[in-house]
Order: C-alpha cells, then sequence, then structure tokens
C-alpha cells in the first residue's frame, strides 16, 4: 500500500527566500513520485516527476526535488521564492508498475510568498 | 491547442437532485480520470478510462456515481441523488497514455465546483 504525507499545510516564505515544502511517503514497492501545482482558480499542473532514473528531478519554474530512499523523502525546493509561485502544491505517490487508480495523493500545502 | 475544458465550472444543487459534470479532454489523449478533491484534501481517485478497455471504477464511492465516456472524447460523470458530502471540486485529467508506464503527464482541466445544499 502507499501514503503520502505532507508536513505543513501552509507555508509562507520572503519574496527571494528558499521554498522548501516537505513529503513524505511509504510504498511497499519501488514508487514514482510527483509533485504537482495548482494555482488560484486553475487545474492542477504537473511540476516534475520521479520515475527511477536521476533521484535530483528538475521541474518547471526553478523547482526541483530529490528522491531519498533511505529517508522515503521527496521534498520540494527552489532556491528563491517569487511572488508568482504562490499556489497549492500537492505531492503525489504511485507504484511504479502499475495503473493511475493507485495514484495517492497528499493533501497539499499551500505556499504563501511575502513581499 | 486546447487544454482540458470542464462544465460547468460550478454547480449549487439540492440534497437528492442528480446532477451531470462534463468534461472535454485534449484531443487524442486516450486516458481519461476523474477525480474528487474536498476541501483541505488531496485528490481522490475516481474513474480511469484509457481507450476501448473498460473503465477501471475501483474509486467511486457508491452506486450514486456513474461515469461514461464516448469513445476517446467526452466523459460524463453522473451523481445520482446527490448529498451534502458530494460537495467537491470534481477534477478531470486526461494523457496520451498510461502516465505511470508509459510516462505520460496528465493534463488537468480547472475542475467543477459542486455545492450540494
Amino acid at each position: 500500500a502507499q501514503s503520502v504525507t505532507q508536513l505543513g499545510s501552509h507555508v509562507s516564505v520572503s519574496e527571494g527566500a528558499l521554498v522548501l515544502l516537505r513529503c513524505n511517503y511509504s510504498s511497499s514497492v519501488p514508487p514514482y513520485l510527483f509533485w504537482y501545482v495548482q494555482y488560484p482558480n486553475q487545474g492542477l499542473q504537473l511540476l516534475l516527476k520521479y520515475t527511477s532514473a536521476a533521484t535530483l528531478v528538475k521541474g518547471i519554474n526553478g523547482f526541483e526535488a530529490e528522491f531519498k530512499k533511505s529517508e522515503t523523502s521527496f521534498h520540494l525546493t527552489k532556491p528563491s521564492a517569487h511572488m508568482s509561485d504562490a499556489a497549492e502544491y500537492f505531492c503525489a505517490v504511485s507504484p511504479s508498475y502499475s495503473s493511475a487508480s493507485k495514484i495517492i495523493f497528499g493533501s497539499g500545502t499551500r505556499l504563501s510568498i511575502r513581499p | 491547442g486546447a487544454g482540458v475544458s470542464q462544465s460547468p465550472s460550478n454547480k449549487v444543487t439540492e440534497k437528492g437532485k442528480d446532477v451531470e459534470l462534463r468534461c472535454d479532454p485534449i484531443s487524442g489523449h486516450t486516458a481519461l480520470y476523474w477525480y474528487r478533491q474536498r476541501l483541505g484534501q488531496g485528490l481522490e481517485f475516481l474513474i480511469y478510462f484509457q481507450g476501448n478497455s473498460a473503465p477501471d471504477k475501483s474509486g467511486l464511492p457508491s452506486d450514486r456515481f456513474s461515469a461514461e465516456r464516448t469513445g476517446e472524447s467526452v466523459s460524463t460523470l453522473t451523481i445520482q441523488r446527490t448529498q451534502q458530502e458530494d460537495s467537491a471540486v470534481y477534477l478531470c485529467a486526461s494523457s496520451l497514455g498510461d502516465p505511470y508506464r508509459d510516462q505520460e503527464t496528465q493534463y488537468f482541466g480547472p475542475g467543477t465546483r459542486l455545492l450540494v445544499l
């Protein structure tokens, strides 16, 4: 079985500061891991995904995430926050061999950017 | 080209009424998904269509929920005898194929916000 936990339902950082959104997962088999972003009044967009290739994954808008098997983590980072990064971010996990029906989403982290 | 579209964007209904939610996927996408997003929660998988295969309905919460898809185009999610706990945003997504085997990306629509009074 898979599960995903996002620590912190709301994170607030200053513009230009480091963004760190935490995601821990559990999976009985090698996982695929995803980060999605949802801007206000818009649908979800894929930010990046880990599919057992490089453990450091780079996504759109300067975001990246590192798969750490020993820590069962897939934290999302961005070196310098921009006002346009304000959105809801969802971490998701699925078993690497299964279909979409097995994907599990986290409860989301709302990122706010202070001027 | 156009992305995934959903209609209506908002729907307010009375408890016990039936509702139909529509999803127009990106042209050429064989896979289509419905999810439910309750306030403050993550996405719950509802149903998955892939080409002409039988849909995976394993996420539908009750027999009041059903969905159809015409070929590889429009899909309709129907909720019969709506209950207040059905209030949520219903999201549709499409992809070229199975994203978790073919590493394809899911493209999400803006959602339909359903409120059951």
